[in-house]
């Protein structure tokens, strides 16, 4: 499978501040990523689909001024979670498509963010 | 909206015991995937299941897909500590969206 991976793998940050979150196809260029939240003990959450070239698309409740997503190339996707609060804290994980058609998702490691 | 339930939500178990994890999901969908996350880890998959019927194995775990039931088990034999961990399991939702479960945490007792 695919190879993504995520940059930083984890960060602390002061709420106010902003705070972006890279994600990288390693091996593959990667027309389509995801971005999923995650709070502690729960499920993984869609957030929003990354498509390279266009504006993001935003899952109902995601507020897209919030959470500002960039896909300016084939093989990076940035998440970047802006005036950051305490509740915004949470494991992000990325993922790629793969190949158009195919269907399987390939998962990065995850960015745990704490907002202090 | 489709909507994927699991249960148990938790699970603990002894050493060298069976148990299965089901997955419930509430529209159609043709393929299914498990996954396990270690505690601070992302995502392992574990397995795609791509048709009524499939069931796939490996090791110590054994998934199947029921498509007319909207039902996939996944199936620990002979639990070892080393098993502990969440699983989840995600159906696809139009052509690409996932939506995962609501996770099974798994302690498997010495």
């Amino acid at each position: 499978g695919a190879v993504v991976s995520q940059h930083p793998s984890w960060v602390i940050c002061k709420s106010g501040t902003s705070v972006k979150i890279e994600c990288r196809s390693l091996d593959f260029q990667a027309t389509t990523m995801f971005w999923y939240r995650q709070f502690p003990k729960q499920s993984l959450m869609l957030m929003a689909t990354s498509n390279e070239g266009s504006k993001a698309t935003y899952e109902q409740g995601v507020e897209k001024d919030k959470f500002l997503i960039n896909h300016a190339s084939l093989t990076l996707s940035t998440l970047t979670v802006t005036s950051a609060h305490p509740e915004d804290s949470s494991f992000y994980i990325c993922s790629e498509r793969g190949l158009a058609g195919v269907h399987e998702q390939y998962f990065g490691p995850g960015t745990r963010l704490t907002v202090t | 909206e489709l909507k994927v339930e699991q249960n148990p939500l938790f699970l603990s178990m002894q050493e060298g015991k069976n148990y299965t994890i089901y997955c419930n999901y509430s529209t159609t969908s043709d393929r299914l995937y498990w996954y396990r996350q270690d505690p601070g880890k992302s995502l392992e998959s574990l397995f795609v299941l791509l048709s009524n019927g499939a069931v796939k194995q490996e090791g110590r775990l054994m998934a199947s897909l029921d498509t007319k039931a909207r039902l996939s088990t996944l199936h620990i034999t002979a639990a070892v500590h080393d098993l502990s961990a969440t699983y989840f399991c995600a159906v696809i939702s139009g052509t690409y969206k996932y939506i995962f479960g609501t996770g099974t945490r798994l302690k498997v007792l010495a």
